[in-house]
């Protein structure tokens, strides 16, 4: 079974607006990080943000939030003022455990800002 | 720049050949993971070293093989390459303590299989 989901493979946001990328996960570890990455069209992956399944409160970083229902099991990326240089993949991941383990990721999520 | 380096940035080979990828870690990172990047698979983990010793298996293949060094470099070994092999093969490495653990990812390895 997929552990990751994110159903959204393209969207396109206009310059400045919020958009909303959905993720979602599937794990019967009761301890788990949920992470965001993104992926420019250079192919590097970069770290965005960091939500612990026992944090009681959304995860922010700048512009960066995330939106985490536990019960839903959601963790929905938020991006708010979106810029030229935002356009690029979303890559939701999945740690399960609170160690150094392995991650598992969705899909992706292709974002096109719109000037 | 997440301070893993990889080597090289890209490798074109044919059928039936081997190559190595190298990859080193953060200053003080001990894990190493990685990961291959596919248009039909996605992004999938092989195999993660910690401190030089195996701490997990993926979907690595057997003619795949990899090992860490005592400086904490890694190398990842692709034999009789086949065309499905053509991939982003990307190193990340962590810290073992902390409360995120967040992997940061090299620049990856795009490896072209002719």
């Amino acid at each position: 079974a997929q552990k990751i989901t994110q159903t959204q493979p393209g969207m396109f946001v206009q310059e400045k607006e919020a958009v909303t990328l959905d993720c979602t996960y599937d794990t019967s570890d009761p301890s788990y990080g949920l992470f965001w990455y993104k992926q420019p069209s250079s192919g590097e992956m970069i770290f965005l943000i960091y939500q612990g399944s026992y944090d009681q409160q959304n995860a922010t970083e700048g512009r960066y939030s995330l939106n985490f229902q536990k019960a839903r099991k959601s963790a929905n990326l938020v991006i708010s003022a979106s810029q030229l240089g935002d356009s690029a993949m979303y890559f939701c991941a999945m740690r399960e455990g609170l160690g150094d383990y392995k991650l598992s990721f969705g899909a992706g999520t292709t974002v096109t800002v719109r000037a | 720049d997440s301070g893993v380096t990889q080597t090289p940035k890209h490798l074109i080979t044919a059928t039936g050949q081997r190559v190595t990828l190298r990859c080193s870690p953060r200053s003080g990172d001990l894990s190493v993971y990685w990961y291959q990047q596919s248009l039909d698979q996605g992004l999938q983990f092989l195999i993660q070293y910690y401190n030089g010793e195996e701490r997990a298996k993926g979907n690595i293949l057997e003619r795949f093989s990899a090992q860490q060094f005592p400086d904490l470099h890694s190398e990842l070994n692709l034999s009789s390459l086949e065309l499905g092999d053509s991939a982003l093969y990307f190193c990340a490495s962590s810290v073992r303590a902390g409360p995120t653990n967040e992997q940061y990812f090299g620049p990856g390895t795009r490896l072209t299989v002719t």
